[in-house]
């Protein structure tokens, strides 16, 4: 069974950089049985996928969000992060960390998310 | 990107209802639908992908059917645990999107 926890800053102020990590137990980031993802889920509920890595160090991102986002492997073992440069407050949202199954490609295992605000 | 429609956004019923929720790809996404519920402070959790394929330890009373654009989630029989919201994701090209959700209260 895998297991993601996010964690990070829980509060960012407007055009800072946000960044997350996500530890993973229960597989290597290096197994390539995943793709490792991040989404986020707005007030409003929508759910929003940001982008996600793969073993190989390839990544892909959604080319419709307003802030950059850069996903790389974390500095720790098995990690991976997420970082979002000059946030609004519409960067506000749960952020979730998930596994994408390959050749299924759905979100498989996920974070039990955690809460940025953006605000000064 | 490939817009994902809902309907209903939220819908009241009670134990023991059928239940129908409808999903709208924007373009032919073939089969690559998938079904995910939540729960209020929790993550998604896969139901249904492929369309019609049955994620392991799903309850049978759920059921998907659909192809290309049109797809529909059923909970044939409506129980206590089912009351959350439910989102279908497209995974035929990225960027992968979701519908909006739709609400399952009780009435």
């Amino acid at each position: 069974q895998v297991q993601l926890q996010e964690s990070g800053p829980g509060l960012v102020k407007p055009s800072q950089t946000l960044s997350l990590s996500c530890n993973i137990s229960g597989d290597s980031i290096n197994s390539g049985r995943f793709y490792w993802s991040w989404l986020r889920q707005s007030a409003g509920g929508g759910l929003e996928w940001l982008g996600r890595i793969y073993a190989t160090g390839s990544t892909h991102y959604n080319p419709s969000l307003k802030t950059p986002v850069t996903i790389s492997v974390g500095t720790s073992q098995n990690q991976f992060s997420l970082r979002l440069n000059s946030v609004t407050a519409a960067d506000t949202a749960v952020y979730y960390c998930a596994s994408e199954s390959r050749g299924l490609q759905l979100f498989l295992y996920w974070g039990q998310g955690i809460l940025v605000t953006v605000s000064s | 990107d490939i817009q994902m429609t809902q309907s209903p956004s939220s819908l009241s019923a009670s134990v023991g209802d059928r239940v129908t929720i409808n999903c709208r790809a924007s373009q032919n996404i073939y089969k690559y639908l998938t079904w995910y519920q939540q729960k209020p402070g929790k993550a998604p959790e896969v139901l249904m992908y492929d369309a019609s394929t049955l994620q392991s330890r799903v309850p049978s009373r759920f059921s998907g059917s659909g192809s290309g654009t049109e797809f529909t989630l059923t909970i044939s029989s409506l129980q206590p645990e089912d009351f959350a919201t439910y989102y279908c994701q497209q995974s035929y090209s990225i960027p992968w999107t979701f519908g909006l959700g739709t609400k399952v209260e009780v009435k």
